[in-house]
This record gives structure tokens, C-alpha cells and sequence, in this order.
């Protein structure tokens, strides 16, 4: 059975002060791991695809690595809109259910300015 | 953002009642997705669409029933709705499924509570 697991729970930090996410994950077949932003009340945001390990994307302050594991999201100069709850996902290469995305309960993180 | 709009948003109901809720995108997309989402349980799959009146289960489907007679719109009916159902639900679409490079795109969500 896949799981994925985040760490930590919930993270505060300073404006600017940096970071990381851990995503730990044991899937049969990785077929891709998914970084998704969620903000209170909206549904989650897609923010990067990571298909094989070493593999390392990056969007604004946003950097993700993955590696045969686990996978990592660092957060670098942190602002206050940055807060939100970060999910991490991965994708099954096997069985029969198309795009099944199993799903950790995700990192609470919070900037204070 | 993606096209996505889901119906309600809100919605309270009492226990024993039908509810049914809707997805609509204007993407095109292939793939459809229903996921409720609990604290403590994270995102879970309740039942997918790969096609037109082509949709299986998902890992919590007992209590739900999904229909899609139409590319753009995916129902989720609750035959009789239980307090266990009180969640947030989000429907979500991809454009390739299985294939690599596919990513979920999810709507708003609809917030339902079941007095």
C-alpha cells in the first residue's frame, strides 16, 4: 500500500528565515510525486511534478528535490504570503486506477513578518 | 487556473437525505476526480471518471454513487447522506490519467455538513 508521510505538521517562521518541507513516501512504482499549495477554504494548487530522483524544480522562493525516498521542499526568504498548507502526493506506476494520487495530511506552514 | 466550478459550495443537510453535487469544467479533460478531504484523513479518493458513463470507485466510495453523461460534468449523489459524510469535497481533472506527466487539477470545494 502507498504511503506518503510529512513532516513536521505544522511550521512557524520568521519572514526570510528558510527552510524545508520533508515529504517521506513508499510507493511499488513512482510515476510522479506532486508538490500542491492549499490556502484555507480554496482547493489545492499545483506547484511541481518530480519524476525521478535527483531530479529538482524550482518556482519563485520554491525549490523541490526528490530523491528514491523522500522528497524535499525548501522554502528560501519565506514572506508572509508564502503561509499556506503544502500537500504532497505521488502517483502510483501500477494497478488499475487511472491517476490515483495518494496523498500526505500535509505541513501547516506559517510567516510571521 | 483551471476551469473548474463545483455546485454547491455550501451545503447542510439532514441525515437521510439525497444530496448531489456537482462538477463542471470547461477543459476538455478526460480524466475526472471526487476526493473529500478530513483532518486527520488528508485528501482520499472517492470515485473516478475516465470517460464518458466510465467511472470506477476510489479507496472511500461505500455511501457514494457517481454519474457522468457528459464530458464537462461529473455528479457525486450521496443516496442517504450520514454525519461520517460531513466534509469538504473537491473535484479534481487531468487530461492524461495514468500517463506520465498527468497532473490533478482540483476545483473550489464544496463544504457539506449532514445535521
Amino acid at each position: 500500500e502507498d504511503q506518503v508521510t510529512q513532516s513536521p505538521e505544522a511550521l512557524r517562521l520568521q519572514e526570510g528565515e528558510s527552510s524545508s518541507l520533508n515529504c517521506s513516501y513508499t510507493v511499488s512504482g513512482l510515476r510522479g510525486l506532486f508538490w500542491y499549495r492549499q490556502d484555507p477554504g480554496k482547493g489545492p494548487e499545483f506547484l511541481f511534478t518530480l519524476y525521478s530522483a535527483g531530479e529538482e524544480k524550482e518556482k519563485e522562493r520554491l525549490k523541490a528535490t526528490l530523491t528514491k525516498k523522500e522528497s524535499f521542499l525548501h522554502i528560501t526568504a519565506p514572506k508572509p504570503e508564502d503561509s499556506a498548507t503544502y500537500l504532497c502526493a505521488v502517483h502510483n506506476a501500477g494497478g488499475t486506477s487511472y491517476g490515483k494520487l495518494t496523498f500526505g495530511q500535509g505541513t501547516i506552514l506559517t510567516v510571521h513578518p | 487556473d483551471a476551469g473548474i466550478t463545483q455546485s454547491p459550495r455550501h451545503k447542510v443537510t439532514e441525515t437521510g437525505t439525497p444530496v448531489t453535487l456537482r462538477c463542471h469544467q470547461t477543459e476538455n479533460h478526460r480524466y475526472m476526480y471526487w476526493y473529500r478531504q478530513d483532518p486527520g484523513h488528508g485528501l482520499r479518493l472517492i470515485h473516478y471518471s475516465y470517460g464518458v458513463k466510465d467511472t470506477d470507485k476510489g479507496e472511500v466510495s461505500d455511501g457514494y454513487s457517481v454519474s457522468r453523461s457528459k464530458t464537462e460534468d461529473f455528479l457525486l449523489t450521496l443516496e442517504s447522506a450520514t454525519s461520517s459524510q460531513t466534509s469538504v469535497y473537491f473535484c479534481a481533472i487531468s487530461s492524461n490519467g495514468q500517463g506520465a506527466g498527468d497532473t490533478q487539477y482540483f476545483g473550489p470545494g464544496t463544504r457539506l455538513t449532514v445535521l
